[in-house]
């Protein structure tokens, strides 16, 4: 079945320092991939999306390029701010119709200080 | 209010207890979905609901576990006879229809922490 690895948290950083958490797919044909954040004290919300190969979708200033040959949809920012602190889930929905299931990651937990 | 709203946010029990979980969804959303995560695992889909249509209950774990939700209100998810393994996060969610998961359109409450002793 389809699945989602991102990489194990606890992420720690310091203001203006670059993040990348890495995020791999196993699906069949092309699925549609996302980005959600959960901020403390908060539901999931939508970051960013792609929805096929080479697309990069982007959102208050995190950006992941949907990459098919490498099966990765990795997130990265090039200066966190403290308010980036959240739980990251990289997730997938499959392509065709019927498919209303979200597979998420186990989610990143990123923390970053002053 | 404006989002999805869960109760309660935090439950105890004792393991063998039945519990009901309450979603109130955004308003106007017909589609309405339960997702768990445990501790160390990413969230797993569990049920969703389409309007009046038959629910794709096929994330369910075990015949223990049931939902209802009647048209596009609330929605509740009962857990019987309770496990120390059905502790979890139940999180809800909902969208105006079910092709807000292909678009990233969903609205997700904060949960219910579910602890079984």
């Amino acid at each position: 079945g389809d699945s989602v690895t991102q990489m194990e948290g606890p992420v720690t950083l310091s203001e203006e320092a670059c993040l990348t958490i890495n995020c791999t797919y196993t699906a069949t044909g092309y699925p549609s991939l996302f980005w959600y954040v959960q901020y403390p004290g908060e539901g999931l919300q939508l970051l960013l999306k792609a929805t096929k190969a080479d697309d990069k979708g982007s959102n208050k200033g995190f950006e992941a390029t949907y990459r098919k040959e490498t099966t990765s949809f990795h997130l990265e920012k090039g200066s966190v701010q403290v308010s980036d602190s959240a739980v990251y889930f990289c997730a997938l929905t499959p392509s065709g119709a019927g498919s209303y299931q979200l597979t998420f990651g186990k989610g990143t937990k990123l923390s970053v200080i002053p | 209010g404006a989002g999805v709203s869960q109760s309660p946010s935090n439950k105890v029990t004792e393991k063998g207890k039945d519990v009901e979980l309450r979603c109130d969804p955004i308003s106007g959303h017909t589609a309405l979905y339960w997702y768990r995560q445990r501790l160390g695992q990413g969230l797993e889909f569990l049920i969703y609901f389409q309007g009046n249509s038959a629910p794709d209950k096929s994330g369910l774990p075990s015949d223990r576990f049931s939902a209802e939700r009647t048209g596009e209100s609330v929605s509740t998810l009962t857990i019987q006879r309770t496990q120390q393994e059905d502790s979890a996060v139940y999180l809800c969610a909902s969208s105006l229809s079910l092709a807000g998961v292909g678009t990233g359109e969903l609205f997700f409450g904060e949960g219910s922490r579910l602890t079984v002793l």
